[in-house]
């Protein structure tokens, strides 16, 4: 079994300041880790990927994440964001084909 | 543009009606899959093929929602006797299961509105 909790439903920040969205997962095979975004009335992007190798995954738009298996978390950063940030994000495992997503953070950026 | 693609956008029906959404999806990708996302919500999975098999079909909603992959390309989903709940945005997405990338494609959904 697996599941994925996104601890903030909605994140509001100012822009250029930096964010922090955070993801705890639990997941009894192979952890495959991912963090998507959506904009209004659009399908997911994938932001990035955490299949093996480096803790530190570096993604589209200037976003980062870091995998902690010792807390079980995936939080996804941004040094500085912008307007066009405002968006949903979902963080999703993925252990097998059928990924599993978290109810998402909606970040919000404001001028 | 050779992203995935979903038909209708929006589908306004009236309770007790059928509704079929179509999805194509990126044309090399051999795995395709349907999930509903309620407001708020993030994505459910409701089933997903490889190929033109079905390889699970146990987390479809009800006896009322199936889906079909005939030639292995494009998707259907059928919602037969529509009722109130399920008004939602059903999302397509495509992968390629070589290479280990696990990465999903998302088409822009199908919104669903039952009145």
């Amino acid at each position: 079994a697996q599941s994925v909790t996104q601890l903030d439903s909605q994140v509001p920040v100012f822009e250029e300041a930096p964010v922090e969205l955070r993801c705890n997962y639990s997941s009894s095979v192979s952890v495959y880790l991912f963090w998507y975004v959506q904009y209004p009335n659009q399908g997911l992007q994938l932001l990035l990927k955490y299949l093996s190798g480096s803790t530190l995954v570096k993604g589209i738009n200037g976003f980062e994440a870091e995998f902690n298996k010792s807390q079980t978390s995936f939080h996804l950063r941004k040094p500085s964001v912008h307007i066009s940030d405002t968006a949903e994000y979902f963080c999703a495992v993925g252990g097998s084909y059928i990924p599993t997503f978290g109810r998402g953070t909606s970040l919000i950026v404001h001028p | 543009d050779t992203g995935v693609s979903q038909n209708p956008r929006h589908k306004i029906t009236k309770r007790g009606q059928n509704v079929t959404f179509r999805c194509d999806p990126i044309s090399e990708h051999n795995r395709l899959y349907w999930y509903r996302q309620t407001l708020g919500q993030g994505p459910e999975f409701l089933t997903y093929f490889q190929n033109e098999a079905q390889l699970e079909k146990s987390r479809l909603l009800s006896d009322r929602f199936s889906a079909e992959r005939p030639k292995g390309s494009f998707s259907t989903l059928e919602i037969q006797r529509t009722e109130q709940g399920d008004s939602a945005m059903y999302l397509c997405a495509s992968s390629w299961d070589r290479g280990g990338s696990y990465e999903q494609y998302f088409g822009p959904g199908t919104r669903l509105t039952v009145t």
